[in-house]
């Protein structure tokens, strides 16, 4: 079964530095992966996801992934972190085909210190 | 022009009681999930529907019960409600072979049981 396994259950970076939130995935078929932001009391966003057209994705917000097979990671950056990017952030994979919904990280909440 | 809506965002009430939250999209998909995210905000699925068909049911208590009367439309039933069944309840929503059949969430239902 997919499942991902996100490294730091909190991540703390000064503002303007470089932001890098870990996610590695097990899969026994190519994935499909997501990664969700959630701002405190809202739902989730779609930050970025990855089907296999091309490992560097860019999203929203100025964040990118990079799928490594060789290394099962997808791995979530941004160049410069500002303060409105303090939230949870959420590595899924989805679990099988058609309606069978996501499998969810255990998030990461990213602390910016002005 | 929201995407995915929910109702009520906030609802408490007491252990014993039964208690209905609507969940409505207006994307054109075909596919709808509920989520439950925990006091640790951990996010797991519950149940998905694609056409108004049941599809996945995650071995939630029999005291849950979703429904969907048309295919915009996910609304789910609990039943004697328990202490447990505090959380925020997440709706989302899909395509169906539009690749990633990536979900879109609604704002959440923050379910307090007394």
């Amino acid at each position: 079964a997919q499942s991902v396994t996100q490294l730091g259950s909190h991540v703390s970076v000064s503002e303007g530095a470089l932001v890098l939130l870990r996610c590695n995935y097990s899969s026994s078929v190519p994935p499909y992966l997501f990664w969700y932001v959630q701002y405190p009391n809202q739902g989730l966003q779609l930050l970025l996801k990855y089907t296999s057209a091309a490992t560097l994705v860019k999203g929203i917000n100025g964040f990118e992934a990079e799928f490594k097979k060789s290394e099962t990671s997808f791995h979530l950056t941004k160049p410069s972190a500002h303060m409105s990017d303090a939230a949870e952030y959420f590595c899924a994979v989805r679990r099988g085909g058609g309606a069978d919904g996501l499998t969810f990280g255990k998030g990461t909440h990213l602390i910016i210190q002005p | 022009d929201t995407a995915v809506s929910q109702t009520p965002k906030y609802l408490v009430t007491q252990m014993g009681n039964d208690k209905s939250i609507k969940c409505e999209q207006n994307l054109g998909h075909d596919t709808m999930y509920w989520y439950k995210q925990d006091s640790k905000k951990f996010l797991k699925i519950m149940f998905s529907y694609n056409n108004k068909e049941l599809i996945i049911n995650e071995t939630v208590p029999n005291r849950f019960s979703p429904k969907s009367p048309d295919k915009a439309h996910l609304n789910l039933h609990i039943n004697s409600l328990e202490l447990g069944d505090s959380a925020v309840y997440f709706c989302a929503s899909s395509l169906m072979g539009s690749g990633t059949d990536t979900q879109y969430f609604g704002p959440g239902t923050r379910l307090t049981v007394l």
